[in-house]
């Protein structure tokens, strides 16, 4: 079972607010990502990181901001939140398995946030 | 870049009957293609994966193909049971999932007792 995690679970808000979405993983790897899920499944990059500092775009535009400041934590901010906001966001790690040579992407169970 | 389409977007099958989700992706260097299967409430959680090198691979009721020359594969879950119904994604990535993988847009599946 992966060791990733996803504070909080659930979160309601009201427009304008800060938030902040926490993402820690305890398997060492160095990749990193955020995707947004709509109600309709599709998954959508919105950043990523390979490691300490780095930090990228991913495919779809977002308003939010990412930090890599260690390598177990990726929180994603969003500085001014707006109901379109409102989604599901999944973050993920990945390191080359041991036994495979493969680099396997593991999910946390995701924030649900809904701005008001 | 990297496109994978993925069919159905939603399927629904008899308990003990077999399922069948198929994709395509574009890009010839991608190499290797995880399967993600999705329950309510969860993260995506990797099920079976394939190699380009490897054009079949079965784990118990769960088999993946791969057709390197027309860029489909597909998951086949036979014998379906009620705790199959979830979200599934294909994807796709060059270098072992190395680089970026692109994931398909999910298929629905629910298993009626």
């Amino acid at each position: 079972e992966a060791d990733i995690y996803q504070t909080p679970r659930y979160l309601v808000i009201g427009t304008g607010k800060k938030i902040t979405l926490e993402c820690s993983q305890t398997m060492g790897h160095d990749k990193m990502y955020w995707y947004q899920q709509d109600p309709g499944m599709e998954l959508h990059l919105i950043h990523y990181s390979y490691g300490v500092n780095s930090t990228e775009k991913g495919d779809l535009s977002s308003e939010s901001t990412v930090s890599r400041i260690r390598t177990e934590h990726f929180p994603l901010t969003l500085e001014s939140a707006r109901p379109s906001h409102t989604s599901q966001y999944l973050c993920a790690s990945s390191g080359r398995d041991a036994q495979t040579a493969k680099n396997i992407q593991y999910f946390g169970a995701g924030t649900r946030l809904s701005v008001l | 870049g990297e496109n994978v389409e993925q069919h159905p977007s939603t399927l629904s099958v008899q308990e003990g009957d077999s399922a069948v989700i198929k994709c395509t992706y574009s890009d010839s260097a991608s190499n290797y293609f995880p399967w993600y299967k999705q329950e309510l409430g969860k993260g995506p959680q990797l099920i079976i994966d394939i190699r380009s090198n490897v054009g079949e691979k079965k784990d118990q009721r769960i088999a993946v193909t791969l057709n390197k020359t027309a860029k489909h594969f597909s998951l086949h879950i036979t014998e379906t049971q009620p705790e199959d119904s979830a979200v599934y994604f294909c994807a796709a990535s060059p270098s072992g999932g190395y680089q970026k993988v692109t994931f398909g847009t999910g298929t629905k599946l629910q298993v009626i007792p």
